[in-house]
């Protein structure tokens, strides 16, 4: 089985701290996915990458940035904490596909407050 | 420009009752078309993909390309099928598997 990990399910932050969130796969899947998810707004792109040290924006990249050094390994970063930026963060891997578009795997998600 | 659209926040049926979740996107090419589903205090995953046409916990859905839909139905409600649900397209034209979500829709199946 797949399986995506993240670093922290609750984080608790205040306005202007920086904030890491990681996302760990071990699969060995290409293609590495941040989202935020807010109610009534379903699931937002923010970055993707789809090979170590690649990186793409989303829909809503602004205020975010991502690292991916190694394989496995995709972390969201927050530069400066903003109290809109409160929000349930979700991390996905795909695996590259030949013909049809790759599923899927998510994490468990982190709940990120910022006050 | 790319666009899925769930046009109920909130579905709410009685067990043994029809489910009928909707979905309409907006791609000029030929999308591929996913639902996802997030149960109470889990992950989100998988639940069906219109490329593989079948049935999962009975659940199936139809691409409707002359209507931009792809409406998830159930003829008879269950309990444990109480979640959240979403579509999402991935337009096709890249295997790095970019997907576009809806807006989500709670499915609540009262007893």
């Amino acid at each position: 089985d797949v399986k995506v990990t993240q670093s922290s399910r609750y984080l608790v932050k205040r306005t202007g701290e920086k904030v890491f969130l990681e996302c760990v796969q071990d699969m060995d899947h290409e293609n590495m996915f941040w989202y935020r998810q807010d109610p009534g707004l379903g699931l937002r792109l923010i970055y993707f990458s789809y090979d170590v040290k690649m990186k793409e924006k989303g829909d809503i990249p602004e205020g975010y940035s991502v690292s991916r050094e190694k394989k496995e390994r995709f972390s969201l970063i927050l530069e400066s904490a903003s109290t809109n930026q409160t929000s349930m963060y979700l991390c996905a891997s795909s695996a590259d596909s030949g013909l049809a578009p790759p599923m899927q795997f998510f994490g468990p998600g982190t709940r990120l407050t910022v006050l | 420009a790319q666009r899925v659209t769930q046009p109920e926040k909130l579905l709410s049926v009685f067990k043994g009752a029809p489910v009928e979740l909707k979905c309409n996107y907006s791609y000029s090419g030929s999308p591929e078309l996913f639902w996802y589903v997030q149960y109470s205090r889990q992950r989100l995953q998988l639940l069906l993909r219109h490329i593989s046409r079948e049935s999962i916990k009975g659940f199936t859905a139809d691409l409707n390309k002359g209507e931009t839909s792809f409406h998830l139905k159930k003829p008879f409600a269950q309990e444990e099928d109480s979640a959240m649900y979403y579509c999402a397209l991935s337009g096709g034209s890249s295997n790095t598997g970019k997907l576009i979500f809806g807006q989500g829709t709670t499915l609540q199946v009262k007893p």
